[in-house]
């Protein structure tokens, strides 16, 4: 079974402070992690993606997460956050192996409120 | 590319009454389309995984008879709460992932509000 944790329920900061959004997961084999973005009453917008490849990836809106797997954390960072950055993010994962019938665990969520 | 579409965006109906939602990949070919529910300020839940032309796949403790689950072709799914109640309020977010080409992502649909007075 995975699951992940989001150790932050919320988040806040300051304009144009950094920010680190935490995400730990578990899993017993290979990982797919995911950071989604939720503003309210919208569905989600994929942030960034974690598949294989480079441990460092970046994403949109100047995101970019670390794949940490002796830590099992895949965190979500931003050097500088604007006022238009506050929302609820989602951290996900799929275990296993590729194919189109798959399921998502979602983390409890965090949310992100950027104060002037 | 890649967009889902649900429909309505918001609801209200009466207790007693059903209602259908309707979720459409507009650009791509998805086999596999998943509902969600997602209480305030909670994260979502999933309640069942649809496949084209077979019988949805619900989670633990999601009533089989109360959301009915239709996933007709390739690019629409629809769910339909039956007998609504107040307590089915919530959000309900569809995601499909597509047949070929990015198999290993989900893409979301805007989701819709439904309020059961």
């Amino acid at each position: 079974a995975q699951s992940v944790t989001q150790l932050d329920s919320q988040v806040p900061v300051f304009e144009e402070a950094p920010v680190e959004l935490r995400c730990n997961y578990s899993s017993s084999v290979s990982v797919y992690l995911f950071w989604y973005v939720q503003y309210p009453n919208q569905g989600l917008q994929l942030l960034l993606k974690y598949l294989s490849g480079s441990t460092l990836v970046k994403g949109i809106n100047g995101f970019e997460a670390e794949f940490n797997k002796s830590q099992t954390s895949f965190h979500l960072r931003k050097p500088s956050v604007h006022i238009s950055d506050t929302a609820e993010y989602f951290c996900a994962v799929k275990s296993g192996s590729g194919g189109s019938n798959y399921k998502l665990t979602f983390g409890k969520g965090t949310l992100l409120t950027v104060n002037p | 590319g890649a967009v889902v579409s649900q429909h309505p965006s918001r609801v209200i109906c009466k207790s007693g009454t059903s209602v259908k939602i309707e979720c459409r990949s507009l650009d791509f070919q998805a086999t596999t389309m998943f509902w969600y529910r997602q209480f305030p300020k909670q994260s979502l839940m999933l309640m069942a995984t649809s496949n084209e032309g077979s019988k949805a796949t619900y989670e633990q403790g999601v009533e089989k008879d109360k959301f009915l689950i239709n996933h007709a072709s390739l690019t629409l799914s629809t769910l339909t709460v039956t007998s609504a109640h107040p307590e089915d309020s919530s959000f309900y977010i569809c995601s499909a992932n597509p047949t070929s080409g990015f198999y290993n992502e989900q893409f979301f649909g805007p989701g819709t509000r439904l309020t059961v007075l």
